[in-house]
């Protein structure tokens, strides 16, 4: 079964720096899907960012962006120009390539606090 | 406008009470899906359908149960065999996309809390 961590239950950053918020994961399979999901104090869960195992090419949404790193089974994501907005929990998430594999497995979750 | 709608937003059990959370879409998704999630325990699958009247236990099935008679709807009783159901409880739908790749995300709804009083 596939596994997600996120190693930090907690972090900070000030307002307008960047800041990476880690996550691994295992899996023995070859072609999947990686998504950071962002959770504000209103729990409505967001998509962030998604990425596909088969492209080299890191996924970029504005100021998010992902360091994919397929051997070492890793997902982080870098938030740049942070916004008291961006305060939320974030979660990353796996989801199978296979048909009929359609679940996400989810990370603990990070904690992200912004200070102005 | 096209979305998940969860209800109630607040629900409170008493004990031995069985209670259902009401899960539609109106995206045409196939699959919906129940996380339960606590503080510190990130989602975790409680039941998943992917077609109508079938549907699959996730990893903390014990104490639930589902149905999925419309493609629209897929309700979750939290029964009183569930001994500590007090948690937030998110619903989400997604796309199958049959003999290709997907990278379909989940569309999650706004969630709803249940107390055990």
């Amino acid at each position: 079964a596939q596994t997600v961590t996120q190693s930090q239950p907690e972090m900070s950053v000030q307002e307008a720096e960047t800041v990476t918020l880690s996550c691994t994961y295992d899996t023995s399979e070859s072609d999947y899907y990686l998504f950071w999901y962002k959770q504000p104090p209103s729990r409505q869960m967001i998509l962030v960012i998604r990425q596909e195992a088969y492209k080299q090419q890191n996924a970029t949404e504005n100021r998010f962006s992902v360091n994919f790193q397929k051997a070492a089974k890793s997902f982080s994501l870098k938030i740049s120009d942070s916004q008291l907005g961006d305060a939320a929990m974030y979660f990353c998430a796996y989801r199978s390539a296979q048909g009929g594999s359609e679940k996400l497995v989810f990370g603990k979750g990070t904690k992200l606090t912004v200070n102005p | 406008d096209g979305g998940i709608t969860q209800s109630p937003k607040y629900l409170f059990r008493k004990e031995g009470q069985n209670v259902t959370l009401s899960c539609e879409q109106n995206l045409n998704h196939d699959a919906m899906y129940w996380y339960r999630q606590d503080p510190g325990q990130g989602l975790r699958l409680i039941y998943y359908s992917q077609i109508v009247n079938d549907f699959q236990k996730g990893d903390i099935a014990e104490g639930y149960s589902v149905s999925r008679e419309k493609k629209e709807s897929f309700p979750l009783t939290v029964t009183s065999a569930q001994k500590n159901p007090t948690a937030f409880y998110l619903c989400a739908s997604s796309m199958i996309a049959v003999g290709q790749l997907s990278n379909y995300g989940y569309t999650f709804g706004s969630g709803t809390r249940l107390t055990v009083v």
